[in-house]
């Protein structure tokens, strides 16, 4: 099974802000991974696949890079709607696995 | 666009069997898989399993023993049942559309909350 590593758990950042949150695979996956975004008492959304194609109606402050085991998604001007927890999700292999979640709160 | 809509029974007791249904609306069942994913409360997500238009199959090792999805491409309709319920079974059960086996996950259904309790 690949084991998705999310970091930081939470990250405090003003609106306004740039967030920068990682995705590590342990192993490669190429370029399948997704991002979604999670508000509380929602299903995921999905925000990024291909590890940086923006889902239909996606702002573009919102990015994803990398590739093989390395990732990011970037919010470059953090907005109020913004502030929700973060997960990824490879889907090179079975079983699909999601990562452990960052959660972006208002500092 | 494609609407997932999911139901099913909310409370079981240990060792029954859990069973959700998700309907498709405004959108085809051909040439995708379908996939249920759950998350226990507070936590994060884990998939279950999916399944295509025309059966082909894939579940998470660490639940095939107990799960078991079905689909009935009449009504446009998929299926889980889970097996032999214990408390670590308690989350919020959704079903979702992914392009591919193997694929990114959109969209999702609302979500169902199982609560296993004696």
């Amino acid at each position: 099974e690949i084991v998705m590593t999310q970091s930081p758990a939470t990250l405090s950042v003003s609106p306004g802000e740039r967030a920068t949150l990682s995705c590590r695979a342990s192993q490669s996956v190429a370029s399948n991974l997704a991002w979604y975004q999670q508000k509380l008492g929602q299903a995921p959304r999905l925000l990024i696949y291909g590890a940086s194609t923006r889902a239909n109606g996606l702002p573009a402050r919102f990015s994803g890079s990398g590739s093989g085991t390395e990732f990011t998604l970037t919010i470059s001007s953090l907005q109020a709607e913004d502030f929700a927890v973060y997960y990824c999700q490879q889907y090179n292999d079975w079983p699909l696995t999601f990562g452990g979640g960052t959660k972006v709160e208002i500092k | 666009q494609v609407q997932l809509q999911q139901w099913g029974a909310g409370v079981l007791k240990p060792s029954e069997t859990l069973s959700l249904t998700c309907a498709v609306y405004r959108g085809s069942f051909s040439g995708y898989y379908w996939s249920w994913i759950r998350q226990p409360p507070g936590k994060g997500l884990e998939w279950i399993g999916e399944i295509n238009h025309t059966g082909s199959i894939n579940y998470n090792p660490s639940l095939k023993s107990r799960v078991s999805i079905s689909r009935d491409t009449s009504k446009k309709q998929f299926s889980l049942k889970l097996s032999s319920v214990t408390s670590a079974d308690t989350a919020i059960y959704y079903c979702a559309r992914g392009r591919t086996q193997t694929s990114w996950f959109d969209p999702w259904g609302q979500g169902t909350l199982v609560t296993v309790s004696s």
